[in-house]
């Protein structure tokens, strides 16, 4: 089954506001990343965590390998903030960096 | 921060016409990744190599080769190209295997009329 199941798929968003995606884990992983797809198609870099949480402007970020779970919090969202945002695990033993993606939650953020 | 440029950016190509994607990384990373990316879908690893010459089969590798000529260049071949291999493609590269952040490319979409 799909070791990575983010939540929620879409997420609408006024201005303002904010929420949080989850993505839990089948499997203990090793080291997590966040991404945003913008309109042009780039996947932009959030965040890397191998544990703990990071936090960048108003964009949070929470792993928990034990518990096997990462959360992206986002407060305050802005027109720009709307695009698709990924999960992505690196397993332990895997080979490389090989990145296992979740599907994705389609934010729309509205004035 | 590592720059990883892809080319082209958009291709259309027939049903089994041959396309080369390419990949270029400038910050002396190992390893180099192909993913694909489809509506409903993560991404998904096709190859992935560690190092010039090196070549690692990824998850979804069936209609695809690659072949990485340098530490910098790393290469997608479709063959025979099908409608099915309709897509956004990225590139991405690492550091070291394991542990260590991932850095992709702007992606290329691929269109098989």
């Amino acid at each position: 089954g799909d070791q990575v199941e983010q939540s929620p798929s879409a997420l609408s968003l006024h201005e303002g506001t904010g929420s949080a995606l989850r993505c839990n884990f089948t499997t203990t992983m090793r080291a997590v990343q966040w991404f945003r797809k913008n309109s042009r198609g780039s996947l932009i870099n959030l965040f890397y965590l191998a544990s703990g949480t990071k936090e960048n402007g108003r964009l949070k970020s929470a792993f928990d390998s034990k518990e096997r779970y990462s959360t992206l919090h986002i407060r305050d969202a802005q027109l720009e903030d709307s695009g698709t945002y990924f999960c992505a695990a690196e397993a332990y033993g895997s080979s490389g960096n090989k990145l296992i993606f979740g599907i994705g939650t389609l934010l729309s953020v509205k004035p | 921060e590592a720059a990883v440029t892809q080319s082209p950016r958009n291709k259309v190509t027939v049903t089994g016409g041959n396309v080369t994607l390419s990949c270029r990384q400038t910050n002396s990373h190992n390893y180099m990744y192909w993913y694909r990316q489809d509506t409903g879908h993560g991404l998904r690893l096709i190859h992935y190599s560690y190092g010039a010459g090196n070549l690692q089969i990824g998850d979804v590798p069936d209609g695809y080769k690659a072949t990485r000529t340098t530490q910098e260049d790393f290469f997608l071949l479709l063959e025979l190209a099908s409608p099915s291999q309709t897509s956004l493609y990225f590139c991405a590269s690492s550091d070291a295997g394991g542990g260590t952040e991932v850095f992709f490319g702007k992606g290329t979409r691929l269109t098989v009329v």
